[in-house]
Formats: C-alpha cells, structure tokens, sequence
C-alpha cells in the first residue's frame, strides 16, 4: 500500500544533542511538509517543499532545517535540540495541481528532550 | 492570534445522535475548507471538504456546512456510531502555496 513513513516513531534526546527524521512518500506527490504539533494538540505547519524546492519557512528557530534529496523525500535535521523541541513532528504530502488543497499525512515521530 | 479556531475542546454524544463540530476562521484568503480525523497516536485523515463556491456537501452521514460571511463551518455527522469517536480537526487553506492551517482539534466521545 503506497503511503507516507517517517522514521523514527519515537525518539527520545538530551538538550544539546542532534536528530534527525526522515520522512518518505510513495504517492507520487510533488510537495511535502513538516508540521509540528505540540503539547497542547496545535499542528503548525513548518516547511513545505515543491519537487526540491523550499516554497514555505514558517518562522521556525534555525537549528531546523529541511533537507530534500528528491521529490519522494524530505527530511528534517535539528541540531541542537532544546525542551520546547518535544513535540509530535508530521510529515505529509499533496498531489500537483492546481487548487488541490488535500494533504496525506504519515504516522509522526514522537520526539522527547530530556 | 489563532487563525482556526475550535471552540469546544470536547462533545460528547449519544450514540444514534447528530454530533455537530463547529470551526471559525480569520483569514479571507481561504477559499478550501476542510475536516480530518484524527485516533489516538494516528495521524489526521482527511475526511470531507469543500471550496468557497459551494455552501453544503454532503458525504454519506458527513455535511459540511460553510458560511463564508460568518468566516465559520461546521461538520454534521448524523447516526454517530462509537467508531466515529476521535478528534476532529479543521482546516482552511488559501493563496498559491495551498498552505493549511489547522484548528486545536475537538474530542468527539460517541456514547453507547
């Protein structure tokens, strides 16, 4: 069944430390997203990527960042994680075309900082 | 300020019953309004949605209704079954980057 998997489900850091998410998709889609959806339920999108190409940056602290090798992929590094980083992070999909809004969305990786 | 808001956190409802969810928003760019559903360590669904031109639509059990003067809309789920226990977000999305923003979520608890 062809879908949205993000590696790892869960992940758990000390302050300081570097992660790393992945994030695949196998619909064929040409934009993805990062989400972050914290303790009090909020999902805020962070980035969004069009075939390679950075479309959307939230205001998000810089030691995110999105890293895309190819349209299927689009992985998100923190580099030095800090408490408020805990969080549920959801990567999704869209179809191309125009007006067509519906986003597909992969099971989240859990990550907490100790 | 929040650009999607879902007033009620949580509803509880009858099984049999009508669950009316409500979702109000800011921005006038919207012109796609949209419900997910979302169970416990899952990720959202999409569940039905609409754009700006119509006012109802009507999936199964599912309507949503949409009132673009009030910058609110609201999904109609009738006969709740226990299964359709879940949280129930919203979403509207406008402009060129097809961007969502989405509400905090409502808890629907269908009761048996």
């Amino acid at each position: 069944e062809t879908a949205v998997f993000q590696t790892p489900n869960y992940h758990v850091t000390q302050v300081g430390n570097e992660v790393s998410f992945n994030c695949k998709q196998t619909l064929g889609h040409d934009t993805m997203y990062w989400y972050k959806q914290d303790s009090k339920k909020l999902l805020k999108i962070m980035f969004s990527y069009n075939n390679k190409q950075l479309i959307v940056n939230e205001t998000v602290p810089r030691r995110f960042s999105p890293q895309s090798s190819d349209k299927a992929h689009l992985n998100l590094r923190i580099k030095s994680v800090e408490p408020e980083d805990s969080a549920v992070y959801l990567c999704a999909s869209r179809k191309r075309g125009a007006a067509i809004y519906e986003q597909y969305f992969g099971p989240g990786t859990r990550l907490t900082v100790l | 300020g929040q650009q999607v808001k879902q007033s009620s956190p949580s509803l509880t409802v009858q099984e049999g019953g009508i669950s009316i969810l409500n979702c109000d928003y800011e921005n006038d760019m919207f012109d796609y309004f949209a419900w997910y559903k979302k169970y416990p360590d899952n990720s959202p669904t999409l569940l039905i949605s609409v754009r700006s031109n119509v006012d109802k639509r009507e999936d199964g059990r599912l309507t949503v209704f949409l009132n673009k003067s009030g910058k609110h809309f609201s999904l109609h789920i009738t006969a709740s079954q226990p299964e359709d226990t879940a949280v129930y977000l919203c979403a509207g999305g406008g402009g060129s980057n097809y961007k969502l923003t989405f509400g905090k979520g409502t808890l629907l608890t269908v009761t048996p």
